[in-house]
């Protein structure tokens, strides 16, 4: 199976602060690699596919990057909706799997 | 509009089997390129994906509970149904259900649209 990290593991950033997630594959995905933003108590919710394509109604402050083994998601201007947990996914190839998680708190 | 909606037993005993159902709209489980994966995520952890079931009927299953998982659909009734048995409290968990978005010419996909999830408590 492949196995995801992230980088950090949690941050705290001010409003309108630029943030950056690292996402690293064990093994090259091409750019097979989604985000998630999960708010407390709420679903996941899709916000990048194929590496740096968003999803319809996803604000352009996110963006993402990357091919191979390593990516990264953006965040311009953070805004207090956008306090939550981001994670990563390979979908390269069954078992599809997640990264643990990154944590961006309110400084 | 399209929408999945997860439902299901709120507490299940050990030893038991948990059935979940995903009841879609908005499109069909015949429809190419469509597909539906369960996810969970137990109290405070990260997302677990589970398992995956195409219009084509192609399944796949996470590997250390693959003996355990079973995922079926009725196109029909516009239903996944994820069966998973003998349940431990590890188990206990909310699962969501999220659409799979097929690709041309590959036999994965990516997760556009997720349920709201249902909470599963496994006590005796």
């Amino acid at each position: 199976d492949i196995q995801m990290t992230q980088s950090p593991s949690s941050l705290s950033a001010s409003i309108g602060d630029r943030v950056t997630i690292t996402c690293r594959a064990s093994q090259g995905i091409s750019n097979y690699l989604a985000w998630f933003q999960q708010q407390p108590g709420k679903a996941p919710k899709s916000l990048i596919y194929g590496a740096s394509s968003l999803h319809g109604g996803v604000p352009s402050k996110f963006s993402g990057s990357g091919s191979g083994t390593d990516f990264t998601l953006t965040i311009s201007s953070l805004q207090p909706e956008d306090f939550a947990v981001y994670y990563c996914q390979q979908y390269h190839s069954f078992p599809f799997t997640f990264g643990p998680g990154t944590t961006v708190e309110i400084k | 509009q399209v929408s999945l909606k997860e439902s299901g037993p709120v507490l299940v005993k050990p030893t038991e089997t948990l059935t979940l159902t995903c009841t879609v709209s908005g499109f069909s489980l015949s429809d190419v390129r469509m597909g539906v994966s369960w996810i969970r995520q137990p109290p405070g952890k990260a997302l677990e994906w589970l398992a995956n079931i195409f219009w084509s009927d192609a399944k796949s299953y996470n590997t250390p509970l693959k003996s355990r998982l079973a995922i079926s659909k009725d196109t029909a009734k516009s239903q996944v149904v994820l069966t998973l048995t003998n349940v431990d409290p590890v188990d206990t968990a909310t699962y969501y259900c999220a659409r799979t978005r097929g690709l041309y010419g590959d036999p994965v996909g990516y997760f556009d649209l997720w349920g709201r999830g249902t909470p599963v408590t496994v006590s005796s």
